[in-house]
């Protein structure tokens, strides 16, 4: 299958700083990518859609400012936790969609925590 | 709106026993993508199966079945003598066909003791 990559896995940060995680397509190319965040022992809720040289769609009651999404190319997306907070740690997970498929593949994910 | 639920929390069963895992969806579109996905421990997605809301017919691929039912939205997924790595959480996903975007269930956490 598709293979996503996340780095970096895990990352620690002071409040106030800003932190930025990468998500790369390594075989094949993402035409779109999607953020999410996962709570412990919740389910997944989208952040936004990323598609290759257009401005990311934030879902309802994501802050487009806080959560700074740039996809670049077909194959990295970037997203950037600016000032990030305590509330702000989560598990952080990004996919990608393929040309031609409506199959998102996974990457490993980041875990955030803010001190 | 779309919505996925699914109603077990957590199941514990000994190895070599049958689980089956319910999901029941809510959607007003008339094509969509049914989806079930792994999260084993180390936290990463793993993708099972996806299943278009014109085809019902139901799909085994090793220990793995799922029931699919229009009738009754639901989209079931039965592990057949569970093994201890099948310990991880499953969670099952809707998506309008060329919309992309998943609506996950909450999941249920299966514990395999061996």
């Amino acid at each position: 299958g598709a293979v996503v990559s996340q780095h970096p896995s895990r990352v620690i940060c002071k409040s106030g700083t800003s932190v930025k995680i990468e998500c790369r397509s390594l075989d094949f190319q993402a035409t779109t990518m999607f953020w999410y965040r996962q709570f412990p022992k919740q389910s997944l809720m989208l952040m936004a859609t990323s598609n290759e040289g257009s401005k990311a769609t934030y879902e309802q009651g994501v802050e487009k400012d806080k959560f700074l999404i740039n996809h670049a190319s077909l194959t990295l997306s970037t997203l950037t936790v600016t000032s990030a907070h305590p509330e702000d740690s989560s598990f952080y997970i990004c996919s990608g969609r393929g040309p031609g498929t409506d199959t998102q593949y996974f990457g490993p994910g980041t875990r955030l925590t803010v001190l | 709106a779309q919505k996925v639920t699914q109603a077990q929390t957590e199941i514990s069963v000994v190895e070599k026993e049958d689980v089956t895992l319910d999901c029941v969806y809510e959607t007003r579109d008339t094509t969509y993508y049914l989806f079930w996905y792994k999260q084993p421990p180390s936290g990463e997605l793993v993708f099972l199966i996806r299943r278009n809301s014109f085809d019902e017919q139901n799909e085994i691929s090793g220990r793995y079945s799922w029931n699919f039912q229009k009738s009754t939205s639901s989209f079931n997924f039965t592990i057949t003598a569970s093994q201890v790595v099948d310990s991880a959480v499953y969670f099952c996903a809707l998506s309008a066909i060329n919309d992309y975007k998943l609506s996950f269930g909450a999941g249920t956490t299966v514990t395999v003791r061996a």
